[in-house]
């Protein structure tokens, strides 16, 4: 069974500054799929940035990044010049290469200060 | 720009009480699916829908809730009898196809339910 796991459930960041969330996954598969998922209160989940793993250049997305490390399992994600409403609940998740079913890790909580 | 809508946005009730949770997914997306998140945790998978059929309610527990897709497009996610531990947020999302591809889910605010 493939789990997700994220280590720190909160975080605090000044505005402007760069911080990175970290993710580590298990699984047996060698063709999957990562993502980050962001959910701000009272608002709904959206999807960040994703990775196949088959790639081996990480993804960007404006000022998301990642950080994937397919040998030791872990998928990071960097924000640059962070912003107020980069304040939010981030989620890293896992889909199976032909699957629908998505995994996520239990959240990151996100707060940029003023 | 399209979103998936769902309704109540909250919901209190006492326990023993049946509830009932609707979505309506983008138009044209043909598979439809359920999360529960509960408080500190992230979303998992209650139900998949493709079209009006269930692809996967294998976490579903299905002595107290049930869900249904008639016409193939907006859903009811129904839990009768509530209890304590279903307090938790509920997410409907919906994706356009169901073909072993990757389609992007879209996610709807979710409905809060409180049970007392």
């Amino acid at each position: 069974a493939q789990t997700v796991t994220q280590s720190q459930p909160e975080m605090s960041v000044q505005e402007a500054e760069t911080v990175t969330l970290s993710c580590t996954y298990d699984t047996s598969e060698n063709n999957y799929y990562l993502f980050w998922y962001k959910q701000p209160p009272s608002r709904q989940m959206i999807l960040v940035i994703r990775q196949e793993a088959y790639k081996q250049q990480n993804a960007t997305e404006n000022r998301f990044s990642v950080n994937f490390q397919k040998a030791a399992k872990s998928f990071s994600l960097k924000i640059s010049d962070s912003q107020l409403g980069d304040t939010a609940m981030y989620f890293c998740a896992f889909m199976k290469y032909g699957d629908d079913k998505i995994i996520f890790g239990k959240g990151t909580r996100l707060h940029i200060l003023p | 720009e399209a979103e998936v809508a769902q309704s109540p946005r909250y919901k209190i009730t006492e326990k023993s009480q049946a509830v009932a949770f609707w979505c309506d997914p983008i138009s044209g997306h043909a598979t439809l699916y359920w999360y529960r998140q509960i408080l500190g945790q992230g979303p998992e998978l209650l139900v998949q829908f493709q079209d009006e059929s269930v692809v996967d309610d294998s976490q579903l527990p299905k002595d107290r809730f049930s869900a249904e897709r008639l016409k193939g497009v907006d859903s009811t996610l129904k839990i009768q009898p509530a209890e304590l531990g279903d307090s938790a947020m509920y997410l409907c999302a919906s994706s356009l196809v169901y073909s072993g591809s990757l389609n992007e889910q879209f996610f709807g605010p979710g409905t809060r339910l409180t049970v007392l």
